[in-house]
């Protein structure tokens, strides 16, 4: 079955540590999209990637880094410069037609990262 | 409008009722937008979406209505279930230009906690 996925479900950091998150699609997208998600809020966009090996910073990419050298993996490092990293991480995939003819993006069901 | 470290609105409707969310988008340009469903714990899940050459779609159950004179988005739920409780987020297709490319960046609305009472 064709879809996106991540993995793992649930991560625990030791403050100071780098961690990287998996966002893994065969949907043969070529959009891919990290959000952050904390309790009773909204999605905040954190990096974006329209086509492989371009990536563009969101609205809160201060502490983060991705990279996209395969079409069907854009993973997610949370850096020890991300000050309060415990939150829900959603990938997200979409098709890019380079014209105002995009379609929805798919979520996987996101990593819950907690630092201790 | 997108969330900012903002709490969402509640909605409580009685089961059987028919339910109205609402969403205000900021850019005028915008010329996609989707409403998702977002249970407990999971990823959201794609409900509907409309284009911005169409002022209303219908699915099962749900309405989505675009008003682009005052960038207004709403989604009806007719006969709400509580199988309908979860949170509900508005998207809009932004498009932009780098380098000469044109591309969509896909941005989310606050979202809204639609809560069933059987």
């Amino acid at each position: 079955d064709g879809g996106i996925t991540q993995s793992p479900k649930y991560l625990f950091r030791k403050e100071g540590q780098n961690v990287t998150l998996s966002c893994e699609q065969n949907l043969n997208h070529d959009a891919m999209y990290w959000y952050r998600q904390d309790p009773g809020q909204g999605l905040r966009l954190i990096y974006y990637s329209q086509i492989v090996n371009d990536f563009q910073k969101g609205d809160i990419a201060e502490g983060y880094s991705v990279s996209r050298e395969k079409k069907e993996s854009f993973p997610l490092t949370v850096t020890s410069a991300q000050k309060n990293p415990t939150a829900f991480y959603l990938c997200a995939s979409s098709f890019y037609w380079g014209t105002p003819l995009n379609t929805e993006a798919f979520f996987g069901q996101g990593t819950r990262l907690t630092v201790v | 409008g997108e969330s900012v470290g903002l709490h969402l609105p509640t909605l409580s409707v009685q089961e059987g009722d028919n339910s109205i969310i609402n969403c205000a988008y900021s850019n005028s340009a915008s010329d996609y937008f989707i409403w998702y469903k977002q249970e407990s714990g999971k990823g959201p899940q794609f409900i509907i979406d409309i284009r911005s050459n169409m002022d209303k779609r219908q699915g099962q159950r749900v309405t989505v209505l675009l008003n682009k004179t005052v960038k207004h988005l709403s989604l009806q739920i007719a006969a709400t279930q509580p199988g309908d409780s979860a949170v509900y987020f508005c998207a809009e297709n932004i498009l932009a230009n780098a380098g000469g490319t044109s591309y969509g960046k896909l941005t989310f609305g606050q979202g809204t906690i639609l809560t069933v009472h059987p």
